[in-house]
């Protein structure tokens, strides 16, 4: 089973949809969770961090559900530019270090 | 502020020889990442620096890669000799102690052996 399993899409929306994109990971003692932005060919951005209780930025909404080890990310009123690859990163448990494990992306096209 | 920077952009070696790449974290990032996206893959944790110290180093596929952080401020890591299956994009990332988790990320070198 991999670390991070994310749905690949493609997701083909039209501009003003609402999307939502789920993510699951398996290491239950994972202690920070993560959405990073790709654009195609770029290097990934920190989009949101995702906390237990939720959290909204804007037009983008990340919830975190422990029990069932999985992530979402949901963006109202898709535009263009929210097209790219959205990657669901965890946090591992180990002491000291800080690195991220990916999920291979969802890719989303805003479509006018 | 300058972000994360790395070079080469682009490298084409052949198979046997070694290269070389180099990144320059935000200043002020005390620790330092590199990953790596091999072709049709998950982006992968490769190791992590706090400062000139290696903390985690257990991505690291075999000993023909070296990094290094002298000083605590660049890192460079080393492929030799490399092999095909070394072809991809090698990213560096950096974050601020306090913020470890959200990670800078250089627009990434790719590599390709041939």
């Amino acid at each position: 089973r991999k670390e991070v399993e994310q749905d690949p899409g493609p997701f083909n929306v039209p501009e003003g949809a609402t999307v939502a994109f789920n993510c699951t990971y398996s290491n239950s003692a994972s202690q920070s969770f993560f959405w990073y932005r790709q654009d195609c060919r770029k290097e990934p951005k920190l989009l949101m961090s995702v906390y237990s209780s939720g959290n909204e930025d804007g037009r983008f909404t990340a919830q975190l559900n422990r029990a069932s080890q999985y992530i979402s990310l949901l963006i109202r009123d898709s535009k263009l530019s929210d097209s790219a690859t959205y990657l669901c990163v965890v946090n591992p448990p180990g002491a000291g270090s800080y690195q991220l494990t990916f999920g291979k992306g969802t890719k989303l096209s805003v479509i006018p | 502020e300058a972000g994360v920077t790395q070079f080469p952009s682009h490298s084409v070696i052949e198979k046997g020889q070694t290269v070389t790449l180099r990144c320059d974290p935000i200043s002020g990032h005390d620790n330092l990442y590199w990953y790596r996206r091999v072709m049709g893959k998950e982006i992968k944790f490769l190791l992590h620096f706090v400062k000139e110290s290696k903390q985690d180093e257990s991505g690291m596929p075999n000993n023909r890669f070296l990094a290094e952080r002298t000083g605590g401020t660049y890192s460079t890591l080393k492929v030799q000799p490399a092999e095909l299956e070394d072809s991809g994009v090698y990213f560096c990332a950096s974050s601020q102690v306090l913020r470890a988790g959200e990670q800078f990320f250089g627009p990434g070198t790719r590599l390709t052996v041939l």
